[in-house]
């Protein structure tokens, strides 16, 4: 079975700076997917990066970057720079690879981006 | 670009009703899912399918079952829909090859009365 665990239920930062939103992924396989998703209020789902267990370069787009230490089972997002249009919640998720298998979700960060 | 399309975005429906959520995608991905989304609870997975006519439980399916009898098509099946199903739904589908990323449906806000 896979787990996936943000213990970070709210967090805030204020424009311009950096925040780092943490996930652990609980898995005793060694291929899978890490992902983290934004839900800003239009509800629609956006994948704002994503993480090939096997890679070992940490995955980054633009201001997203993710820290991902396996043998820790560790996968934060570092947002930097934040703008108000971060404000979102942000969702962990992890999977398998391979069909068949399911997509499991952390329980979620609400960021808040404040002046 | 990948559509997921659920067939409505907010329902009102009475207790002991059965309610049918329809998702479909147009991209012929096999893995099709459904989750409920509940204020800090995240998403759980109710149940997902990896084929036609096949399906696995999920860690919330009690109360619910699915059909799938097309590709494109995930139906999430409320049999006698009760208060504590009030909820969004979200359906997602996945290829889980290539530039792996699962798109999601835009949501049914689904509130039993």
């Amino acid at each position: 079975a896979q787990t996936v665990t943000q213990s970070q239920p709210e967090m805030s930062v204020q424009e311009a700076e950096t925040v780092t939103l943490s996930c652990t992924y609980d898995t005793s396989e060694s291929d899978y997917y890490l992902f983290w998703y934004k839900q800003p209020p239009s509800r629609q789902m956006i994948l704002v990066i994503r993480q090939e267990a096997y890679k070992q370069q940490n995955a980054t787009e633009n201001r997203f970057s993710v820290n991902f230490q396996k043998a820790a089972k560790s996968f934060s997002l570092k947002i930097s720079d934040s703008q108000l249009g971060d404000a979102a919640m942000y969702f962990c998720a992890g999977g398998l690879t391979g069909g068949g298998n399911k997509l499991t979700f952390g329980t979620g960060t609400q960021l808040k981006v404040e002046l | 670009d990948v559509k997921v399309t659920q067939s409505s975005r907010y329902l009102v429906k009475r207790t002991g009703e059965k309610v049918f959520l329809e998702c479909v995608q147009d991209m012929d991905h096999e893995n099709m899912f459904w989750y409920r989304q509940d204020p800090g609870l995240g998403l759980r997975l109710i149940y997902f399918s990896y084929d036609v006519k096949m399906k696995e439980k999920g860690d919330i399916p009690e109360g619910y079952s699915v059909s799938r009898e097309k590709k494109e098509r995930f139906s999430l099946i409320l049999e006698s829909a009760s208060t504590n199903q009030t909820s969004m739904y979200l359906c997602a589908t996945i290829l889980w090859a290539g530039t792996t990323e699962a798109f999601f449906g835009q949501g049914t806000r689904l509130t039993v009365v």
